[in-house]
């Protein structure tokens, strides 16, 4: 089992829906969630932190954590095509310092 | 204030050879983190420095070493360059643990 794991997708959304992406983890001890987006030949760009259960809203991207079912998700309302990318879920542990683990990544392909 | 940098952006090497990659964070972080991204394992943790130290090792082999100064530049070095070390290095800062960590453009590897 991966610690953390991601649909690979791609996700394909029409434009102006909702992309609905998951991750999933298995340390229990994970204590500092993040989602970056990624163009291809790119580096990964934040979109959202969250460090506490519930819902964080920041623009169109709403981030959910539920530690108790080790789940993460991001919800992109009003999808663009720019938007289209890989989408990448990193948890951490604060004992281990600054070491993000990563899922694969799920390509979101917004449609015009 | 100006994001993370990192030198030089392409290089090609052969087999055999070392390489040097450098990478200076924004300015006030004090934690430098390295990762290797391929397509076949995604993003995978390589080291951190915090002060000058290091403070976290992933799973990769004694030819995979890094410093940092006390400026909070980092650098990171590859010996004996194998092909499978092909990839876009990428480092990130964070001004503490477990806060986030902003990437910089990468090094893309290249080892012929």
């Amino acid at each position: 089992q991966k610690e953390v794991e991601q649909n690979s997708g791609p996700l394909s959304v029409p434009e102006g829906a909702i992309a609905s992406l998951n991750c999933t983890y298995s340390d229990r001890g994970s204590q500092s969630f993040f989602w970056y987006r990624q163009y291809s030949g790119k580096s990964p760009e934040l979109i959202m932190s969250i460090y506490s259960n519930g819902d964080k809203e920041d623009g169109r991207f709403t981030a959910q954590l539920n530690k108790a079912s080790q789940y993460v998700s991001l919800l992109i309302r009003d999808s663009q095509p720019s938007d289209s990318a890989t989408y990448l879920c990193a948890v951490n542990r604060k004992a281990a310092g600054n070491k993000l683990t990563f899922g694969g990544g799920t390509r979101v392909l917004v449609k015009p | 204030k100006a994001g993370v940098t990192q030198t030089p952006r392409y290089l090609i090497k052969t087999r055999g050879q070392q390489v040097t990659l450098s990478c200076s964070p924004i300015s006030g972080h004090r934690s430098v983190s390295w990762y290797q991204q391929t397509p076949g394992q995604g993003l995978q943790f390589l080291f951190e420095y915090f002060s000058e130290t290091q403070r976290n090792k992933g799973n990769f082999p004694g030819r995979f070493s890094g410093r940092q100064f006390s400026n909070s530049r980092s650098e990171m070095n590859v010996s004996t360059l194998e092909l499978g070390d092909s990839a876009l290095y990428l480092c990130a800062s964070s001004s503490q643990t477990g806060d986030t960590q902003y990437f910089g453009p990468g090094t893309r590897l290249t080892v012929l």
